[in-house]
């Protein structure tokens, strides 16, 4: 079993719709959480991380995570067709750069007008 | 202009072909890191590197090679190409750990 799971989709809804993706991993040792947005042929950029449990909100966009139940979720509220992009999660164990990023495989979004 | 740029952006090599991918940011952040992207895996860690001259195995480091001699700069060298190298290659490079900025990609084609 991959420390992290995320089921690859492909998702699509109508714009407007309130989209919910999701991540479970299997490391406790995880303490930083993030969600990075990749659009086609582009590399990944962070969209949003947080520390341990707990919600975070920007804008359209509201990070939680389930540290008891080991899963963290993304949801994008009134989405756009700009949203359209692989959004891929990432957990880490500590801050330091020498404690790596474990990704997710990505869901691929498609948000239709 | 300012960031982290790869080149070249598209390669195609043939097996047994010796390919350096580059990899130069602008930020001085200390930290690099060399990922691949393939279908079905996501993205995996190849190699990263803490500071010039310090550098550590990933998830998937076998037939890669890299070094880091400046700070902006880390290359990676595939020493002997096979097909099961082709892939997209993501260059990133932090302050952080979870901060990474990432380049715009390598397209390998491993014939």
């Amino acid at each position: 079993q991959k420390e992290v799971e995320q089921d690859p989709g492909p998702l699509s809804v109508p714009e407007g719709a309130i989209v919910s993706l999701n991540c479970t991993y299997s490391n406790s040792a995880f303490q930083y959480f993030m969600w990075y947005r990749q659009y086609s042929r582009k590399g990944p950029e962070l969209l949003m991380y947080t520390y341990s449990s707990g919600n975070k909100e920007d804008g359209r966009f509201t990070a939680q995570v389930d540290k008891s139940s080991k899963y963290i979720s993304l949801f994008i509220r009134d989405s756009q067709p700009s949203d359209s992009a692989t959004y891929l999660c990432a957990m880490s164990e500590g801050h330091s750069g020498n404690t790596p990023l474990v990704f997710g495989k990505g869901t691929r979004l498609s948000v239709i007008a | 202009d300012a960031g982290i740029t790869q080149s070249p952006r598209y390669k195609i090599t043939e097996t047994g072909r010796q390919v350096t991918l580059m990899c130069h940011q602008t930020w001085s952040h200390s930290y690099m890191f060399w990922y691949r992207q393939d279908l079905g895996h996501g993205l995996r860690l190849i190699y990263y590197s803490a500071a010039a001259d310090i550098t550590d195995k990933g998830e998937v480091p076998d037939g890669y090679v890299v070094s880091r001699s400046k700070t902006e700069n880390f290359p990676l060298t595939l020493e002997s190409a096979t097909r099961s190298q082709t892939s997209v290659y993501f260059c990133a490079s932090s302050m952080s750990s979870y901060e990474q900025y990432f380049g715009p990609g390598t397209r390998l084609t491993v014939t």
